[in-house]
């Protein structure tokens, strides 16, 4: 089975902290994503990654930035947290080319103060 | 029971009973649907795809329905369990294998026992 992990289920952050979420991914895929879930909203996207190195932003890359140096971990920064960024941050991965079966980590749990 | 007109936030039906959750989108270049099932505490799940060249596809107890004309996506529950109690995402793409993926704001299904 494909295994996405999130190295932290929750997370409490000071306004201006700089924030890492980590995810890796153990089944070789080419793709991996960042979305953040918010209530009413469903899930956007924030930055994806279609090879290492590469990254491309989503739908609100505004105050986040990514990295992606090995092909199975995938970062999310957040420079300088702000309250708005308060909310649950999934990352997902897929096989490049196929359907569109995103395989998805539990989520971490952002809270901003 | 059966929600109808844009994504709804709920929807309430007895175990055993059929469900249907309805989907609006907007993009009328979206080619690929897809449903995910988002379970308490778990990152989304695929459930079953289908391309704009097929109006249904069934999979284990599931059925999705595609009405293009309408831009409206459906996914049909049969005899729903305690287990399919969940939030459901519909998401499209503007091709099959970029998953690159738009998602709704979701539906939380409750099966009442």
């Amino acid at each position: 089975d494909v295994k996405v992990t999130q190295s932290s289920r929750y997370l409490v952050k000071r306004t201006g902290e700089k924030v890492f979420l980590e995810c890796v991914q153990d089944m070789d895929h080419e793709n991996m994503f960042w979305y953040r879930q918010d209530p009413g909203l469903g899930l956007r996207l924030i930055y994806f990654s279609y090879d290492v190195k590469m990254k491309e932003k989503g739908d609100i890359p505004e105050g986040y930035s990514v990295s992606r140096e090995k092909k199975e971990r995938f970062s999310l920064i957040l420079e300088s947290a702000s309250t708005n960024q308060t909310s649950m941050y999934l990352c997902a991965s897929s096989l490049g080319g196929r359907t569109g079966e995103l395989f998805f980590g539990e989520g971490s749990r952002l809270t901003v103060l | 029971g059966e929600s109808v007109g844009l994504h709804l936030p709920t929807l309430s039906v007895q175990e055993g009973d059929n469900s249907i959750i309805n989907c609006a989108y907007s993009n009328s270049a979206s080619d690929y649907f897809i449903w995910y099932k988002q379970e308490s505490g778990k990152g989304p799940q695929f459930i079953i795809d289908i391309r704009s060249n097929m109006d249904k596809r069934q999979g284990q107890r599931v059925t999705v329905l595609l009405n293009k004309t309408v831009k409206h996506l459906s996914l049909q529950i049969a005899a729903t369990q305690p287990g399919d109690s969940a939030v459901y995402f519909c998401a499209e793409a503007e091709n099959f294998g970029n998953e690159k993926l738009t998602f709704g704001t979701g539906t939380r299904l409750t099966i009442i026992p």
